[in-house]
């Protein structure tokens, strides 16, 4: 069955950077796009960015542009979410999920989502 | 950015009740209108896409219609297992958006 377990989080001060990963598995993870989408506490979901099947199709979030980079590496069946510049706004769990439709581009249909990893933004 | 308005915030129901959210764009979606389901502690699950067809293993008590700009999710008979938040999302134009969410509450 389709997986995706996230780590890397924690907490971090403003302005440091930190590396979150999406080990995935139960599919052929290089034909599918990916996506970051995260939560705040008790609030509503917020789209982060996308990442298509082939790595070459990204896409951000306004609050997030610049700052952050999604990548992947298809030989390990791995998505990366690199943040810097991090801000108590960014203060989240994030999730990552896989798109519904093998080799679209762009991808956009956010279909199965992973338990999420949580990032902390503090002094 | 194509903002999406859910009414209302929060719902009383029972089991058994039948059940519509609504899902507004500030812009038209065509048809590529999502919803998802977030129970606590849960990542969400995706119902339906493109506005009108389930997702796998979804039960048919689950509905939705709608275009443009005007959508809306349908629970037949609630079930007690549907307590849940429920957040459309669209994909029709970037930044993908997604709705301020309905909470399901008893």
């Amino acid at each position: 069955q389709v997986q995706l377990l996230g780590s890397g989080g924690g907490v971090v001060q403003p302005g440091r950077s930190l590396r979150l990963s999406c080990a995935a598995s139960g599919f052929t993870f290089r034909t599918f796009g990916m996506h970051w989408v995260r939560q705040a506490p008790g609030k509503g979901l917020e789209w982060v960015g996308t990442i298509s099947y082939d790595g070459r199709d990204k896409r951000y979030a306004d609050s997030v542009r610049g700052r952050f980079t999604i990548s992947r590496d298809n030989s390990n069946d791995t998505l990366y979410l690199n943040m810097s510049g991090l801000r108590p706004e960014d203060t989240a769990l994030y999730y990552c999920a896989k798109d519904r439709h093998p080799l679209q581009k762009p991808a956009t249909l956010i279909d199965f989502w992973g338990q999420g990893t949580l990032v902390t933004v503090s002094p | 950015e194509i903002v999406l308005t859910q009414s209302p915030a929060t719902l009383s129901v029972s089991p058994g009740d039948r059940v519509t959210l609504s899902c507004r764009a500030s812009q038209s979606v065509s048809r590529y209108l999502a919803w998802y389901q977030q129970k606590p502690g849960q990542a969400p699950r995706l119902l339906i896409y493109d506005t009108s067809y389930r997702a796998t293993d979804i039960p048919a008590r689950f509905s939705a219609s709608g275009s443009e700009t005007d959508f809306s999710l349908t629970i037949s008979r609630l079930d007690p297992e549907d307590f849940a938040v429920y957040y459309c999302q669209q994909r029709s134009d970037w930044p993908l958006t997604f709705g301020g969410g309905t909470k399901v509450e008893t």
